[in-house]
Parts: C-alpha cells; structure tokens; sequence
C-alpha cells in the first residue's frame, strides 16, 4: 500500500525562529492535504494541493508540492507559541482515501 | 452547530465488553470515516462509507462493525474489546470536489476509549 514518511518527527524551536516539514511518498500522488493537531485536539484542515510544483501561502505558512508529486513541505516563518501541535499532511494516489504521514511535532521554546 | 460530532468523548470499559461510539456530521458531506490514533499519534484508516456504502474497509478485525443508517451518520461498534484497542478514534467526513476528488476532511472531538 501507499506510504507516507514525514520528517523530522520532532522539532523544537526557539519562539521566531522558522519551521519546515517535509512528506514524502513513494508513489506519485493525486493530491495531498495539511492538517494541524494541537495537543488534545483533533487535525484540522489547512490546505490541500492538486498541481505540480504548486506553492500557497497562509500568513506565515507556505506549502509547496514538489514537481513530481511525490513530495510536500510545510514552512512555518518567524513561529509563534500558537504553532504548537502535530502537522500532519494526507497524501492521496486517487479518489477514495487519504494516508496521513507520521506527524511532526512542533514545541516552541518561549 | 458543530460540524462533525462524536459520542462519548472518553469510554472506559472492561476487556470483553461491547461499545458503540456514535457520529454525526451535518456538513452534506457525502464521504465519512473512521480513524484511529494510536499512542505515537499516527492516524491510521478504518472504515470509509460513500453515501451509506461501504468503499474501504482496511485489514480491521471484525471485532469492528461499523454502520451507515444514512449519509449523515456513521456508527462504530466494538465487540470483546481488547486492551490494544485503547487509542482515540475520530470519526471525519469530506465532501467530493470537481472530478470525485477529496476535499479537505473535518475531523470530530476524538474519542478516547480506554480498556482495562
């Protein structure tokens, strides 16, 4: 079945300093979507991206979709303590399902 | 006026037991899910249901049978529950964009069910 690595799996980063994630599937993929969960929270939706090479931006998040499709990274500028949580990204090959990567969790050091 | 919603929040239950968790979305959505979230926070797939067909159904004991009485609702029940089965499980829906793609899902609150 498809697989999705993320990474890194953690990240602590001191309060303005940038954030990245990166997904990585081993199949060519449809689409793929972020999502973010703050700690006992659920994921919530952020974006999701269709088009090779496709780059949007939320504030300070940029997403981009690697030319291929088979790769995604979410960038975080100048963090802030409400960035705190797990970002996960869903990838799909088709129509039916997402597979979520592993999750990156993101502390903020004050 | 929330979106997706899951019944109960928390669960605690014997080994051995019987449990329903229940979900709702009132999005329109035609597409719903079951999801489960393990200790190390990875979400793995369960169950999809298609407008009350079931279109995925992924290597889940059959100890777990969920049921789509219609498109709005999507019920997950667990027989002789197991204490591996301990993790929080979200219930989520997506609508079907422009060329039956996915679009973004809306997860619910997550039950946490805990076997002892």
């Amino acid at each position: 079945g498809q697989q999705v690595m993320q990474i890194p799996q953690y990240q602590h980063v001191q309060e303005g300093e940038d954030f990245t994630t990166y997904c990585n599937s081993s199949t060519t993929l449809s689409n793929i979507q972020w999502y973010k969960q703050r700690p006992g929270g659920h994921p919530v939706f952020l974006i999701q991206l269709v088009k090779s090479g496709e780059v949007k931006k939320q504030k300070r998040l940029t997403f981009q979709f690697g030319e291929a499709k088979k790769n995604s990274s979410l960038h975080i500028t100048a963090t802030q303590t409400t960035d705190v949580g797990t970002y996960f990204c869903g990838a799909s090959g088709g129509n039916e399902k997402l597979t979520f990567g592993t999750g990156t969790r993101l502390t903020i050091i004050p | 006026d929330t979106a997706v919603s899951q019944t109960p929040k928390y669960l605690v239950t014997q080994m051995g037991n019987d449990k329903s968790i229940k979900c709702e979305q009132n999005l329109g959505h035609d597409t719903m899910y079951w999801y489960k979230q393990d200790s190390k926070k990875f979400l793995k797939i369960m169950f999809s249901y298609n407008n009350k067909e079931l279109i995925i159904n992924e290597t889940v004991p059959n100890r777990f049978s969920p049921k789509s009485p219609d498109k709005a609702h999507l019920n997950l029940h667990i027989n002789s529950l197991e204490l591996g089965d301990s993790a929080v499980y979200f219930c989520a829906s997506s609508p079907r964009l422009r060329g039956a793609r996915l679009g973004g899902y809306t997860f619910g609150s997550g039950t946490r069910l805990t076997v002892v």
